[in-house]
């Protein structure tokens, strides 16, 4: 059975970069059965799609943050990762890494989240 | 405002039954049968419950389902246990800029 983990930093200072790795244990970040995402959600908000990458590093980006987002895997570690530039209070959130193993946006995998908080 | 909206808090007593809704519109739920609802215990993972609007994951109760009708999709849960107990969320591919959003979830209470 997949298990995703978060980790990173919980507090960083406005206009710096967000960085969050995605360890998966269970299962290959190097398939080409699965989309690995990143999901958001603000405290008391709605959850946000933020982007996903393929094992090949193809990525697809939420429009409304695609200037600010890095995505990357690493396939010899069974990792993917996040980064978030210029980040402001509203990026204040608990994220999560998911598994999207059918290709339309449905997440059958999910790490427990972690709360990053941009503050100074 | 979320993109798609639930009621904010369902209840219910063990071993009835209750529904939850999910209204989006015709550019996600109105013409893609891709919708899923997940279940979401505060600090745990969130779980798949339903997939393509009415299928099972493997190992989820067949307590819950799933169903469509015009721009509404349902998440129908019997026989309430309360380890039921939880926030559940719906989400839909869409044709907007975003490919998927999000219900703003719904939380089941077990009376």
């Amino acid at each position: 059975q997949v298990q995703l983990q978060e980790s990173g930093p919980g507090l960083v200072k406005p206009s710096e970069t967000l960085s969050l790795t995605c360890t998966v244990s269970g299962g290959s970040v190097n398939s080409g059965s699965y989309f690995w995402n990143w999901i958001r959600q603000p405290p008391g908000k709605e959850l946000e799609w933020i982007g996903y990458i393929y094992y090949t590093g193809s990525t697809n980006y939420n429009p409304s943050l695609k200037s600010r987002v890095t995505m990357s895997v690493d396939t010899s570690s069974n990792q993917f990762s996040l980064k978030l530039n210029s980040v402001t209070a509203a990026d204040t959130a608990f994220y999560y890494c998911a598994r999207d193993s059918a290709g339309w946006y449905s997440f059958d995998s999910w790490g427990q989240g972690t709360l990053v908080t941009v503050s100074s | 405002q979320s993109a798609l909206t639930q009621p904010a808090s369902v209840s219910g007593s063990p071993g009835q039954s209750i529904t939850i809704s999910c209204t989006g519109t015709s550019s996600d739920i109105g013409v893609y049968h891709y919708v899923s609802w997940y279940q979401h215990h505060p600090g745990k993972a969130p779980k798949l419950m339903i997939y393509d609007v009415s299928n099972r994951p493997s190992g989820v109760s067949n307590r819950f389902s799933g169903s469509k009708s015009g721009n509404t999709a349902s998440l129908t849960i019997s026989g309430l246990q309360t380890e039921d107990e939880s926030v559940y969320y719906c989400s839909s591919y869409t044709s907007r800029s975003t490919p998927v959003v999000f219900g703003g979830g719904t939380k089941l209470t077990v009376l």
